[in-house]
């Protein structure tokens, strides 16, 4: 079955700490792999995208084939960062809008 | 760009009646989607679709749902009959043409409680 599995509903930091947001996924074929994130009372918007190899904000996510995951990281959290994360995934077909998404991950940066 | 434009951001709805949610896509998108987020949960896939067609309606449930994209005017999604369970936040996203390294774009959402 596709599925995005996050296993954590809630990871609590303080500032400056290392943040790893975990993300595995089963998935028959090649999918490409995204983070999403959405902070307090605004939309939902792309974070990261494997293909792109991108560091955006700090963030970076590694594709581990073998393991089958895509975490999110960052060296040192800040109180900004606080928010929901989705990894999702998609076909790798070329439609990047029909995604499957994880339950999310709310990400608390503590001062 | 005023981006992906949902209205109305809450709707509440007896149950029995119908409940009808509108998406504007960004301005060149010509291409919809349609999530459902129950509570505790990610966001499920409903359906895509083009102008004037239904690509991919593989995540609506079979009765009660339907969706639109008409050629001029916003996209609609419609729930007839409308019960408890369907209480939920309703996402929409859009893309452009081409597919390959596109992204697709949400919108704030609708929050739609049945009571």
């Amino acid at each position: 079955a596709q599925r995005v599995t996050q296993p954590e509903k809630l990871l609590s930091v303080f500032k400056g700490a290392p943040v790893e947001l975990k993300c595995n996924y089963s998935y028959s074929g090649s999918p490409e792999l995204f983070w999403y994130v959405q902070y307090s009372r605004q939309r939902l918007q792309l974070l990261l995208r494997h293909i792109s190899r991108e560091s955006i904000k700090g963030f970076t996510a590694d594709l581990n084939k073998g393991e089958t995951s895509f975490h999110l990281k960052k060296p040192f959290a800040q109180e900004e960062d606080s928010a929901m994360y989705y990894c999702a995934l998609t076909s790798g077909s070329g439609n990047t809008g029909k995604l499957i998404f994880g339950q999310g991950t709310t990400l608390q940066v503590k001062p | 760009n005023a981006g992906v434009m949902q209205n109305p951001r809450h709707l509440v709805r007896r149950r029995g009646q119908e409940a009808r949610l509108r998406c504007s896509p960004m301005k060149g998108h010509s291409h919809v989607y349609w999530y459902r987020q129950l509570p505790e949960e990610g966001l499920k896939f409903m359906v895509y679709l083009q102008k004037e067609n239904i690509i991919d309606e593989s995540g609506m449930p079979k009765e009660r749902f339907s969706a639109e994209f008409p050629k001029e005017g916003p996209s609609i999604l419609r729930i007839q009959q409308v019960v408890r369970g369907d209480s939920a936040a309703y996402f929409c996203a859009s893309s452009p043409p081409g597919g390959w390294n596109t992204e697709a774009f949400f919108g704030q959402g609708t929050r739609l409680t049945v009571v």
